[in-house]
């Protein structure tokens, strides 16, 4: 079956940490999004990458960064410098790079709650 | 920029009531409109879409239309289940190709 898969579930985090989240894709999609949701405020975008070994910064990037060696991979760490880091966390990937028409779908995967003790 | 309104949640209907989740949108050009689901604890599944002025979306039951004259596509089904109990988001594709959400809509379906 095709589709996205994020681990862990769950992470729990100790203040100072940085912990890396882990999204893979075998859709054969160019583009891939990281997302933070918090509960009443939608989804806001971290970081987006259209092809590999390239990504940019979406509207809240600060305290996070990612890399996008494969195609099929694309990581997000949650460093120290994030100051509430608290959240659930869901990565998506899209056929078409950002821009061109078509409608620019995305497709989800089950997300990564993540906690900070 | 780009935005997307939603009307504010939660709402809460009996099972078999009409639903209607109101969503207007701010946006140059003619950006691709979107309604995804999200069930508690999962990622969002895309619903329906519509590309251009007058499409309308559908799938399981539930349509939208894309009205270009009210800036409009609001999420209607005509009789709701327990089981449609979720959050709805209302997104647009900007022209950068990124997409823009609502804050979402909470829906609770009583039995």
């Amino acid at each position: 079956d095709g589709g996205i898969t994020q681990s862990p579930k769950y992470l729990f985090r100790k203040e100072g940490q940085n912990v890396t989240l882990s999204c893979e894709q075998n859709l054969n999609h160019d583009a891939m999004y990281w997302y933070r949701q918090d509960p009443g405020q939608g989804l806001r975008l971290i970081y987006y990458s259209q092809i590999v070994n390239d990504f940019q910064k979406g509207d809240i990037a600060e305290g996070y960064s990612v890399s996008r060696e494969k195609k099929e991979s694309f990581p997000l760490t949650v460093t120290s410098a994030q100051k509430n880091p608290t959240a659930f966390y869901l990565c998506a990937s899209s056929t078409l790079p950002p821009g061109l028409a078509g409608g620019n779908e995305q497709f989800f995967g089950p997300g990564t709650r993540l906690t900070v003790l | 920029g780009d935005s997307v309104t939603q009307m504010e949640g939660p709402v809460t209907l009996s099972e078999e009531a009409f639903l209607t989740i109101n969503c207007t949108y701010t946006a140059t050009g003619y950006p691709s409109l979107f309604w995804y689901v999200q069930y508690p604890g999962e990622g969002l599944q895309l619903l329906l879409k519509a590309t251009k002025a007058d499409d309308k979306g559908s799938n399981k039951g539930f349509e939208a239309t894309y009205r270009k004259e009210t800036t409009s596509f609001h999420l209607e089904k005509g009789s709701v289940q327990v089981s449609d109990s979720a959050v709805y988001f209302c997104a647009l594709s900007s022209p950068s190709g990124k997409l823009i959400f609502g804050q979402g809509t909470e829906l609770s379906v009583k039995p």
